[in-house]
């Protein structure tokens, strides 16, 4: 069956240094969300991909689709505090099905 | 636009005990998803219904869970009888179209504040 990783399963950061995470499919996926829950909270979407090599920016928000469409990565340029939470992967292929998250801590 | 509704917010009960959980999609939505998180776990889809009728259940443990969207609109889903290792965030969310469609905004997930079931 298809397999989803996602890593690191946590990362903690000094405010300002960078954060990537990633999302490798052992198959081709047909596109690939991102979302972030903030603790206590519910997952809310950040963006979609769906193109071989798609790159699309949202301020310091990076994310990329790999060529094969098999892997993605979320980086964050410079963390800020508000960026805490954990970052998971949504893929898509007729059935919606999460990554493990990525936790992020930030110390000030 | 309103959001997805959830209710109960919280809900403790002892094991053997049922709970129901409700939810009301955003309204237009023809997809609703059931998911279950566990606490530092990703959420797990338990089953995903289009309009009314059920598209993936094969993660839902049968043999307790039920979940039903009558007239393709609201959902309620039910454990009977809870155990212990059932204690999650029962998370509710829905979308515009079933995923796969060519409108690549339409899959996108809209989630309820979650429903936290404490079983002891």
């Amino acid at each position: 069956g298809q397999q989803v990783m996602q890593i690191p399963q946590y990362q903690h950061v000094q405010e300002g240094e960078d954060f990537t995470t990633y999302c490798n499919s052992s198959t081709t996926l047909s596109n690939i969300q991102w979302y972030k829950q903030r603790p206590g909270g519910h997952p809310v979407f950040l963006i979609q991909l769906v193109k071989s090599g798609e790159v699309k920016k949202q301020k310091r928000l990076t994310f990329q689709f790999g060529e094969a469409k098999k892997n993605s990565s979320l980086h964050i340029t410079a963390t800020q505090t508000t960026d805490v939470g954990t970052y998971f992967c949504l893929y898509n292929n007729n059935d919606m099905r999460f990554g493990a998250g990525t936790r992020l801590t930030v110390k000030p | 636009e309103a959001g997805v509704a959830q209710s109960p917010r919280y809900k403790i009960i002892e094991k053997r005990q049922s709970v129901a959980f409700w939810c009301n999609p955003i309204s237009g939505h023809a997809t609703l998803y059931w998911y279950q998180q566990i606490l530092g776990q990703g959420p797990k889809l338990l089953i995903q219904f289009q309009n009314n009728g059920v598209v993936d259940d094969s993660q839902l443990p049968k043999d307790r869970f039920s979940a039903e969207r009558l007239k393709g609109v609201d959902s309620t889903l039910k454990i009977q009888p809870a155990k212990l290792e059932d204690s999650a965030v029962y998370l509710c969310a829905s979308s515009l179209r079933f995923p796969g469609t060519a409108d690549s905004g339409a899959n996108v997930l809209t989630f309820g504040a979650g429903s936290r079931l404490t079983v002891l």
